[in-house]
């Protein structure tokens, strides 16, 4: 199977624009998550998606959502940007089943704010 | 919510020696905790992973291991090879959701 993939690898916004970063999951996996990743906080959740809802949500503004697609693939969205918002943002999948909890990342967005 | 601490922040082994990182985490809830290797330049990678209803599981050089009393969870790496040199991550998550905590990391250095 093909694992995550997501588009664009390398992105370079200025201050004050908005950016939309896409995710396609690994085929019949229905949940997929989001994580921002920085040297000073780490890996953090920013929220899931499964069957088109969100399901969880972390602690992040409201500039940062997303949405899913009826084929499971995901979009984030990060509205009025900020120097702060610079980071890689790595999405994960999961079939999710019964006793399936593994997540699957993909090699992430590299998004610089200027 | 979770909060999952790593320790050391930087291990550096030599060539066939055991690594051994230790985290520690804060929600009794918690009952999934995967490793995850990420190298420079590169996506997270599942390595290992365990549940609250196991105590230990192996997998060939690597097994993890889980004390639910003491809530920490431990990744070690028997005869270390320079392609285990990577950032290690821990998490925790509870069952069904796929909200993961993780750790700061551990760099790995394993000095051939």
């Amino acid at each position: 199977k093909a694992g995550v993939t997501q588009t664009p690898r390398y992105l370079i916004k200025t201050r004050g624009q908005q950016v939309t970063l896409s995710c396609s999951p690994i085929s019949g996996h229905r949940s997929v998550s989001w994580y921002q990743q920085t040297p000073g906080q780490g890996l953090q959740f920013l929220f899931e998606y499964f069957s088109e809802t969100q399901r969880n949500k972390g602690n992040f503004p409201g500039r940062f959502s997303g949405r899913q697609f009826s084929n499971s693939r995901s979009e984030m969205n990060v509205s009025t940007l900020e120097l702060g918002d610079s980071a890689l943002y790595l999405c994960a999948s999961s079939f999710q089943g019964a006793s399936s909890y593994e997540q699957y990342f993909g090699p992430g967005t590299r998004l610089t704010v200027t | 919510g979770e909060n999952v601490e790593q320790h050391p922040s930087t291990l550096s082994v030599q060539e066939g020696d055991s690594a051994v990182i230790k985290c520690t985490y804060s929600d009794s809830a918690s009952n999934y905790f995967p490793w995850y290797k990420q190298e420079l330049g590169k996506r997270p990678q599942l390595i290992i992973d365990i549940r609250s209803n196991v105590g230990e599981k192996k997998d060939q050089r690597i097994a993890v291991t889980l004390n639910k009393t003491a809530k920490h969870f431990s990744l070690h790496i028997t005869e270390t090879q320079p392609e285990d040199s990577a950032v290690y991550f821990c998490a925790a998550s509870t069952r069904g959701n796929n909200r993961l905590a993780f750790g700061k990391g551990n760099q790995v250095v394993v000095i051939p």
